[in-house]
């Protein structure tokens, strides 16, 4: 089945630490999308991608950073830039410019600063 | 700049129907959406207006007006099941094709 794959599922972080979440997807969406969820703050865009080797940065995107080399593979590296990264992370894929098929969601990774 | 503006919380009872507003400020417009999310996990995508009037999808139903800036999605029969958080979408230019979600309606059904 297709779909998409966030991993880990849970991730602690130490202060200072980078870390990287994966995101991998099998049906075979030009465009990918990662988002960032606090409790009460919706679905805050980070950094997005319509083809390989191109990404825009989206409204929180200072202390993140992306690479975009192939098409089923979005990762996100969480860099000690960033001064709050405890949230809950999603990734997601379009077949279409604008979501208008609709995204698809992977399961999330949600990352804790210890 | 772009906004989406939605209540915070709904609550209702199983069998009733819910109506859960959403009006937005873009620049430039391509389409409303709408996503349901459980606690905990992944939005799953109900439904998308690109022009006026209502879409129906089973029990959801979601409505546009484009000159209100203005959509609403429709819950009927309410079921235990629909219990969970809805966010209204829209692209803006200024976030290229990327969607700018809402901050969410947390739906409660009780019995």
């Amino acid at each position: 089945d297709g779909g998409i794959t966030q991993s880990p599922k849970y991730l602690f972080r130490k202060e200072g630490q980078n870390v990287t979440l994966s995101c991998e997807q099998n049906l075979n969406h030009d465009a990918m999308y990662w988002y960032r969820q606090d409790p009460g703050q919706g679905l805050r865009l980070i950094y997005y991608s319509q083809i390989v080797n191109d990404f825009q940065k989206g409204d929180i995107a200072e202390g993140y950073s992306v690479s975009r080399e192939k098409k089923e593979s979005f990762p996100l590296t969480v860099t000690s830039a960033q001064k709050n990264p405890t949230a809950f992370y999603l990734c997601a894929s379009s077949i279409s410019r604008g979501g208008g098929y609709g995204y698809t969601f992977g399961s999330g990774t949600r990352l804790t600063v210890v | 700049g772009q906004s989406l503006e939605q209540p915070s919380e709904v609550t209702a009872v199983e069998g009733a129907i819910v109506q859960i507003n959403c009006t937005y400020q873009t620049s430039g417009f391509y389409g409303l959406s709408w996503y349901q999310q459980h606690d905990g996990g992944a939005p799953t995508f109900l439904s998308y207006n690109a022009l006026d009037g209502l879409e129906e999808t089973g029990r959801f139903s979601s409505f546009l007006s484009r000159s209100d800036s203005y959509g609403y999605l429709l819950l009927q029969e309410l079921q235990m099941k629909d219990s969970a958080s809805y966010f209204c979408a829209v692209r803006d230019d200024q976030a290229g094709t990327a969607l700018i979600f809402g901050k969410g309606t947390t739906l409660s059904v009780s019995s």
